[in-house]
């Protein structure tokens, strides 16, 4: 079965630098790759989605890389802020038909002031 | 315009009751998933519904659980004679399509606890 690894460990990162999280994942690629954010007692919030096909996004101070050689997903959080602090899930979507992803369980990242 | 609404947003039951989920998807959205968090463990895709139609449940346990998206009225799942397993928290998400990469857009979820 696919098998998803995000950084189990939590990342702490000081203000204003660049944070970096990974997913990387086994078997096929899916045909889609998302990242949400998670605040404790909270519902996932949806930041980016980036197809196979794709190498690169951008929105705001976020970037999401595909590499679907290297079966991984970078997640760059730049000039990152103390309100940055939060679990950051990916998402595989294989479904190529509507939202069944499958979750990886997520890196926890700390922004310290 | 409000954004998915989850009820309750925790409930307990004891061992041998019923739970009821209730999800209120976004306006306009005919599209609802349901999830299942455990602790330390990723969300879990229990199943997908169209209004009135299941359309993919192969992440639900077949036994004891159900879910329903009538046509009019909010979605409900539903757990049959609760196990301390089913502790866990439940998120509804919907989207106004089920086109290929659409987003979802989540509720707050259902902290269940079983006792």
């Amino acid at each position: 079965s696919q098998k998803i690894e995000q950084n189990s460990e939590a990342l702490n990162i000081q203000e204003g630098k660049t944070a970096t999280l990974t997913c990387n994942y086994t078997n096929y690629s899916p045909a889609y790759l998302q990242w949400y954010r998670q605040d404790p007692g909270r519902g996932p919030v949806f930041l980016l989605l980036i197809r196979e096909n794709e190498k690169e996004k951008r929105k705001e101070r976020l970037k999401v890389t595909f590499d679907t050689t290297l079966k991984q997903s970078l997640f760059h959080i730049t000039a990152s802020q103390p309100a940055d602090s939060a679990t950051y899930l990916c998402a595989l979507d294989y479904s190529g038909g509507y939202q069944k992803v499958t979750f990886g369980t997520g890196t926890k990242l700390q922004v310290i002031p | 315009n409000a954004g998915v609404m989850q009820n309750p947003r925790h409930l307990v039951r004891r061992r041998g009751q019923e739970a009821r989920l209730r999800c209120s998807p976004m306006k306009g959205h005919s599209h609802v998933y349901w999830y299942r968090q455990l602790p330390e463990e990723g969300l879990k895709f229990m199943v997908y519904l169209q209004k009135e139609n299941i359309i993919d449940e192969s992440g639900m346990p077949k036994e004891r659980f159900s879910a329903e998206f009538p046509k009019e009225g909010p979605s409900i799942l539903r757990i049959q004679q609760v196990v301390r397993g089913d502790s866990a928290a439940y998120f509804c998400a919907s989207s106004p399509s089920g086109q290929e990469g659409t987003e979802a857009f989540f509720g707050q979820g259902t902290r269940l606890t079983v006792v």
